[in-house]
């Protein structure tokens, strides 16, 4: 099945940075979704970018998705933005989805 | 717009019982799919439904079954649980036509 590999696995941030988190994908996907996973363990949708670069706020990601990558950014980051950022990938006709393990971001004031 | 509810939030079951975990999609959705993480880890594929069949499955034992009833809710069924059964179980809804899916709050399960 297809892999799906996130970059870095912890990062520290200052707060009013920059950071750019990476999923990479082993396959051709239909579906790519960008989560932060809260500290109770729920996932939070962010994007839904199968392909192209959307913005939201501080927020914006981009999916290259010949190239088997997708970006997320986060500018001027806040404690707030502390937590998990995970990626998942869809193939298939199913919503069967498989998920990173996660970037792991701390900010600190 | 309510959306994806999963009940309960919290269980405590001892090995070897059973379980059964709820889940109500976000309105509008008629495809559910469950999803195991273990502490540590991603989450892992167990089943998808829809039209209250089971439309593909990851690997996972038999003990894990589920059901979709006609209002498009779903549940999960763990028999003869064990201590690796512990985890938080996800839910997630979605269109089947549209591929963005919708997660719940989770149910964490601990088995003592």
């Amino acid at each position: 099945g297809i892999q799906v590999e996130q970059s870095p696995p912890d990062l520290i941030l200052q707060e009013g940075a920059n950071s750019t988190l990476r999923c990479n994908f082993s396959d051709s996907v239909n579906n790519l979704q960008w989560f932060h996973q809260n500290p109770w363990g729920q996932l939070i949708n962010l994007f839904y970018i199968p392909s192209g670069t959307k913005q939201n706020g501080r927020l914006s990601a981009t999916t290259v998705a010949t190239e088997r990558y997708s970006l997320l950014y986060i500018s001027s980051s806040q404690t707030t933005d502390s937590g998990v950022y995970v990626c998942a990938a869809r193939t298939g006709g199913y919503q069967k989805v498989t998920f990173g393990t996660g970037t792991k971001l701390q900010v600190i004031p | 717009d309510a959306g994806v509810t999963q009940s309960p939030t919290h269980l405590i079951k001892t090995r070897g019982q059973q379980v059964t975990l709820r889940c109500s999609p976000k309105s509008g959705h008629d495809t559910v799919s469950w999803y195991q993480q273990a502490l540590g880890q991603g989450p892992q594929f167990i089943f998808q439904y829809y039209e209250e069949e089971e439309r593909q499955r990851g690997n996972f034992p038999d003990r894990f079954s589920g059901h979709q009833f006609p209002n498009y809710s779903s549940e999960l069924n763990v028999n003869a649980l064990l201590l690796g059964d512990s985890a938080l179980y996800l839910c997630a809804s979605s269109l089947r036509q549209s591929t963005e899916a919708f997660f719940g709050q989770g149910t964490r399960l601990t088995v003592v």
